[in-house]
């Protein structure tokens, strides 16, 4: 069965600090993985895609990693700042069809305090 | 610059009733999307169109329907509101070959449902 989980299912920095949020997917056969942010009341903003051939990408402060062969994928966030307080959303996106099949995580809160 | 604009963003229906929600986009996308978020659920997949006159299920699709009203605009319809349909009610849209884009998602609809 196509899952993806997400860990952890909510965090609590300290501002200046920084992070990693993990991605644990079983989608196959494989086409990308992505990270959203989703501000409270918002919808969801597209933040790094990585194909099966990158292993890591940058978008500012945010570091996204994939290991394509153990299906995990995680996110780093360096020197937190209060507006990264959002729900972070692993996406993975299979290739069984066109359009592209795509699989939500839960999302991991994440809460940066000053 | 709008993207993803849906209207309403919020609304309250007593069970039974029927509604329509809007979403239009302005950056020339082929394929569009309905999602509904739950708490602690991942964003599930309703209903999407692939290109303009095109709809097809997704995951949840019962007590829905949609219309491609053109390139722009997709439409869903609640033809009577059940209370588990109470949701936050998302649409995207993406260009065609979704692989390697990210998706664009407008603010949502918060839709109660007495």
């Amino acid at each position: 069965k196509n899952q993806v989980e997400q860990s952890p299912q909510s965090l609590i920095i300290l501002e200046g600090k920084n992070c990693t949020l993990q991605c644990n997917y079983t989608v196959s056969p494989f086409s990308n993985l992505r990270w959203y942010k989703q501000d409270t009341g918002r919808g969801p903003v597209s933040l790094t895609i990585m194909t099966f051939s990158e292993n890591t990408k940058s978008n500012g402060r945010y570091t996204a990693t994939l290991d394509a062969d153990t299906k995990q994928s995680s996110l780093h966030i360096t020197a937190s700042q209060l507006s990264d307080s959002a729900s972070y959303i692993c996406v993975v996106s299979d290739r069984g069809s066109t359009l592209g099949r795509l699989y939500f995580g839960r999302g991991t809160q994440l809460t940066v305090w000053p | 610059n709008a993207g993803v604009t849906q209207t309403p963003k919020f609304q309250v229906l007593k069970t039974g009733q029927s509604m329509t929600l809007q979403c239009a986009q302005d950056m020339n996308h082929n394929s569009m999307y309905w999602y509904r978020q739950d708490p602690g659920m991942g964003l599930r997949l309703i209903y999407y169109s692939a290109s303009e006159g095109t709809t097809d299920k997704g995951e949840v699709p019962n007590g829905y329907n949609v219309s491609r009203l053109n390139k722009r605009e997709f439409s869903l319809r609640l033809e009577s509101a059940a209370p588990s349909q109470t949701s936050v009610y998302f649409c995207a849209s993406s260009p065609p070959r979704i692989s390697n884009q990210p998706q664009h998602f407008g603010d949502g609809t918060r839709l109660s449902i007495l």
